[in-house]
C-alpha cells in the first residue's frame, strides 16, 4: 500500500529564507508524486507533480521538488520565502492503479516578517 | 476549461439530521470523481471515488454514502449525521492517472 510521511506538522521560516518541506513516501509501484497547497477555507491547488522523466520538477510560485528514488523522498523547496507562502502544504502519492491519491498529514508553513 | 462546483460552502446541522453535499464538474467527460474529508488538524481521508455513473467505491465504512446519478455529478449523503461527521469535505475530479482538481470545499459542523 502507498503511504506518505510529512516530517514536521509546523514549519516556521523568516521572509526571504529557504523553505524546505519534507516528504517521504512508500509505494509498491513507480510513484506519481504531488505537492498541493491549501489556503484557509479553500480547496487544494496543485503546486507541482512528478510522473516520469526529469527528477527535478518546477512548479508554480517558485517552488520545486526533487524525486530521489534511493531516499524515497520528494522534498519541496523554495529559495526565498514570501509572506504569501504561508499556507498548508500536502504531499501525495498515487495509489496502485492510479485511481486515487494518498495524502500526507500536511505541513503548515508560517512565514515571519 | 474545466471547472468544479461544490455546495453548500458551509452547513450547520443537528445530530441525527440528513446530509446532502453536491458536486458538479464542467468542461470534461467521464472524469473520475472523489470525496475526501479533512478533519481539523489532520490530512485528507479518501471517502469515496467513482470511475463512472453508478460506480462507487467506498474507502471507509461509515454512515456516509455517495451516488453518481450523472456523468459529472457526485453527491455525498447521510441519513443521520453524527458529531464525528464534522469536517471539511472536498470534492475532486481527475482524468486517468493524473493529478486531482479540487473544489472549494464544504465545511460541515454537526451540533
Amino acid at each position: 500500500a502507498q503511504s506518505v510521511t510529512q516530517l514536521g506538522s509546523h514549519v516556521s521560516v523568516s521572509e526571504g529564507a529557504l523553505v524546505l518541506l519534507r516528504c517521504n513516501y512508500s509505494s509498491s509501484v513507480p510513484p506519481y508524486l504531488f505537492w498541493y497547497v491549501q489556503y484557509p477555507n479553500q480547496g487544494l491547488q496543485l503546486l507541482l507533480k512528478y510522473t516520469t522523466g526529469a527528477t527535478l520538477v518546477k512548479g508554480i510560485n517558485g517552488f520545486e521538488a526533487e524525486f530521489k528514488k534511493s531516499e524515497t523522498s520528494f522534498h519541496l523547496t523554495k529559495p526565498s520565502a514570501h509572506m504569501s507562502d504561508a499556507a498548508e502544504y500536502f504531499c501525495a502519492v498515487s495509489r496502485e492503479g492510479r485511481r486515487a491519491l494518498t495524502f500526507g498529514s500536511g505541513t503548515r508553513l508560517q512565514v515571519q516578517p | 476549461s474545466q471547472t468544479i462546483h461544490q455546495w453548500p460552502a458551509t452547513l450547520v446541522q443537528p445530530v441525527g439530521s440528513p446530509l446532502s453535499l453536491e458536486c458538479t464538474v464542467e468542461g470534461t467527460s467521464n472524469p473520475n470523481l472523489y470525496w475526501y474529508r479533512q478533519a481539523a488538524g489532520r490530512g485528507l481521508q479518501l471517502l469515496f471515488y467513482s470511475v463512472g455513473i453508478g460506480q462507487i467505491s467506498s474507502e471507509v465504512p461509515q454512515n456516509l454514502s455517495a451516488s453518481r446519478p450523472q456523468d459529472r455529478q457526485f453527491i455525498l449523503s447521510s441519513k443521520k449525521l453524527l458529531l464525528s461527521d464534522s469536517g471539511f469535505y472536498l470534492c475532486a475530479w481527475a482524468l486517468g492517472g493524473g493529478e486531482l482538481f479540487f473544489g472549494e470545499g464544504s465545511r460541515l459542523t454537526v451540533l
